[in-house]
């Protein structure tokens, strides 16, 4: 069964580093998605992507973040200067086309802020 | 805006007994969709089942079936036959079509559910 992935699964860095969160999509997938989740809370929408631009952001989503699909099969997720409040899990997301209805979500990334 | 609701922190069944998982929304949307994911304690995101606002019928997936009232705005996940391996978070999300035609899904705060022998 096709499958979202994402590397690394879990990365500890040092606060105010740039990280990058990687993500491949299934392949024929349109549309794609990053989501968060602060341990114990609830997830969240941050951004989705659709033909090589942002559709829609969060609030969540400044100018700290950006996303990228630099060679058509890699979906990447860049937070800048990284905060204590960072630290989450970050899950990548795809959808096939307009109609589909499933989000195919990703295993995760965690991401720790020392 | 749109919101889920779920009311249960926690739930606990005995192995091989159903377990209703609730799940209230509010939307002033007239098309949307309902979904279930499954969160086992490894972190992965699973789906479960999805319930289209125009779908006539409740959907089922196996051992999962979503009870949907619409006119009472709710979306409960019953789970037949409980597994150990049913143990898990659970969270119902509603899918809201953006203006670029993709989708965003808000989640509710999920149900922790663990299944006893």
């Amino acid at each position: 069964e096709p499958e979202v992935t994402q590397t690394p699964s879990h990365q500890v860095t040092q606060m105010g580093q740039e990280v990058i969160l990687r993500c491949v999509p299934i392949s024929n997938h349109l549309y794609f998605y990053w989501y968060r989740q602060i341990l114990g809370q609830k997830v969240e929408f941050l951004v989705s992507f659709y033909n090589n631009e942002i559709s829609e952001k969060s609030e969540i989503f400044d100018d700290q973040f950006s996303v990228e699909r630099p060679d058509g099969s890699n979906f990447t997720l860049k937070i800048r200067s990284t905060k204590l409040e960072d630290s989450a899990m970050y899950f990548c997301a795809s959808r096939g086309w307009a109609g589909a209805n499933v989000l195919t979500f990703g295993a995760g990334s965690r991401l720790t802020v020392l | 805006a749109q919101k889920i609701t779920q009311t249960q922190p926690g739930m606990f069944v005995q192995e091989k007994e159903a377990v209703t998982l609730d799940c209230t929304y509010d939307t002033s949307d007239q098309s949307y969709g309902l979904f279930w994911y499954k969160q086992p304690s490894s972190g992965e995101m699973i789906f479960l089942i999805y319930q289209g606002s125009y779908d006539e019928q409740n959907a089922t997936e196996g051992r999962y079936s979503l009870n949907f009232q619409k006119a009472r705005k709710s979306a409960n996940l019953v789970i037949s036959a409980s597994q150990l391996g049913d143990s898990a978070m659970y969270f119902c999300a509603m899918r809201e079509v953006l203006t670029g035609g993709g989708n965003k899904l808000t989640f509710g705060t999920g149900t922790q559910l663990k299944v006893e022998l």
